[in-house]
């Protein structure tokens, strides 16, 4: 079974700072994707970056970025010039890609991120 | 462009009621699904739907009942309302399974 961690419960940076946060995930299989998505106090969950891993180069959307090491299953997110609107928990995300029966999207437990002032 | 909406945004039902939660997109995606959100358990599928009369079990089906007779429509039924079902109910849409899936806003769910 899949499983994903985010190690990282709470984390807070300054306006205008980069911040990373942490995402390991466990699987057998070879294809897959990986997500970032944010949940800001509105509840709805937001798509940040999705990253085929198939794919050798880092998938980057403005000021977000990931570090994707295939090897190490590990799926980082970075986030550049952080801005008060960023403040939002971030779940990190892995789906299986085909030949599976549930194709569901498997969510770590979150990291809350705060950006200050 | 409404994308996804889900009704009611809150609720508040006693046990052993009847709830439905509604869920309605405007893409035609073809895959649907429900999550709820829990606290320390991220989310959780509860139910998806890869196109209008096929549905399969997620994680947690137990207690809650799908229908999918329109591609835009999947509401999401509680049968018998407990407290453990209190919980926020997402609904989501794809293009196609491997897509990146878009959330509703999420519905607040009290049973008391």
């Amino acid at each position: 079974a899949q499983t994903v961690t985010q190690s990282q419960p709470e984390m807070s940076v300054q306006e205008a700072e980069t911040v990373t946060l942490s995402c390991t995930y466990d699987t057998s299989e070879n294809n897959y994707y990986l997500f970032w998505y944010k949940q800001p106090p509105s509840r709805q969950m937001i798509l940040v970056i999705r990253q085929e891993a198939y794919k050798q180069q880092n998938a980057t959307e403005n000021r977000f970025s990931v570090n994707f090491q295939k090897a190490a299953k590990s799926f980082s997110l970075k986030i550049s010039d952080s801005q008060l609107g960023d403040t939002a928990m971030y779940f990190c995300a892995f789906m299986k890609w085909v030949g599976s029966n549930t194709d569901k999207l498997i969510f770590g437990t979150g990291t809350r991120l705060q950006v200050f002032p | 462009d409404a994308g996804i909406t889900q009704s009611p945004r809150y609720k508040i039902t006693e046990t052993g009621r009847q709830v439905t939660l509604m869920c309605h997109q405007t893409w035609s995606h073809s895959y649907m699904f429900w999550y709820r959100q829990d606290l320390g358990h991220g989310l959780r599928l509860i139910y998806y739907s890869a196109a209008a009369d096929i549905t399969d079990k997620g994680e947690v089906p137990d207690g809650y009942v799908v229908s999918r007779s329109k591609t835009e429509n999947f509401p999401l039924t509680l049968e018998s309302a407990t407290r453990s079902q209190t919980s926020v109910y997402f609904c989501a849409s794809s293009a196609r399974r491997e897509e990146t899936q878009y959330f509703g806003p999420g519905t607040r769910l009290l049973v008391l």
